[in-house]
């Protein structure tokens, strides 16, 4: 079954500490693989995505992802946390349905920054 | 600019009401989505359309109707059969439904049910 998992419900982090989201997908063949990020009553902005070219890949405020095909994991790094970092992170795989490839988004990761 | 709006914000409604909650895109993008966020459950797809006069259900279709008459819109009707309607809701839109595309996402609708 094609599935997405967000290993951590909560991360914390200490500000200026690096910080690490984890996911890992189930699947047949290499999806489209993106993360996104929510601030509160917000919606969704992209951060970064891999569409099969760099297996790092960098996105915007400083996040990067390494593609790892072997484990299934896109993890999502950043050397060092801000405060206005603190926000919902979402790991999102695009999956085949009948004709169409469907984004299927994982459960969440919360990252909390601490001062 | 180039977005996608949602109206209302904020909906209260009573209970056995239907109600409609609109998105409209400017970005020319064929491929629009409806999804729904609970606490602790991530994005959950509801309706999705790939084009113009054409739908499909997603995960959680039940007491949900969508209709896609023009390229720009694409409203969700939340009726009296669906038994849990408070949540936020979120419409998506994409360039096109191949997987490579990012989405792009509207501000939200939160819509409490008394």
């Amino acid at each position: 079954a094609q599935s997405v998992t967000q290993l951590d419900s909560h991360v914390s982090v200490s500000e200026g500490t690096p910080v690490l989201l984890r996911c890992n997908y189930s699947s047949s063949y290499s999806p489209s693989l993106f993360w996104y990020v929510q601030h509160p009553n917000k919606g969704l902005q992209l951060l970064l995505k891999y569409t099969s070219a760099a297996t790092l890949v960098k996105g915007i405020n400083g996040f990067e992802a390494e593609f790892k095909k072997s484990e299934t994991s896109f993890h999502l790094t950043k050397p060092s946390a801000h405060m206005s970092d603190a926000a919902e992170y979402f790991c999102v795989v695009s999956f085949k349905r009948g004709g169409s490839y469907i984004p299927t988004f994982g459960r969440g990761t919360s990252l909390i920054v601490h001062p | 600019d180039g977005g996608i709006t949602q109206s209302p914000k904020y909906l209260f409604r009573k209970e056995g009401q239907n109600v409609t909650l609109s998105c409209e895109q400017n970005l020319n993008h064929d491929a629009m989505y409806w999804y729904r966020q609970d606490p602790g459950q991530g994005l959950r797809l509801i309706y999705y359309s790939q084009i113009v006069n054409d739908f499909q259900k997603g995960d959680i279709a039940e007491g949900y109707s969508v209709s896609r008459e023009k390229k720009e819109s694409f409203p969700l009707t939340v009726t009296s059969a669906q038994k849990n309607p408070t949540a936020f809701y979120l419409c998506a839109s994409s360039i096109t439904g191949t997987g490579y595309n990012e989405q792009f996402f509207g501000p939200g609708t939160r819509l409490t049910v008394l």
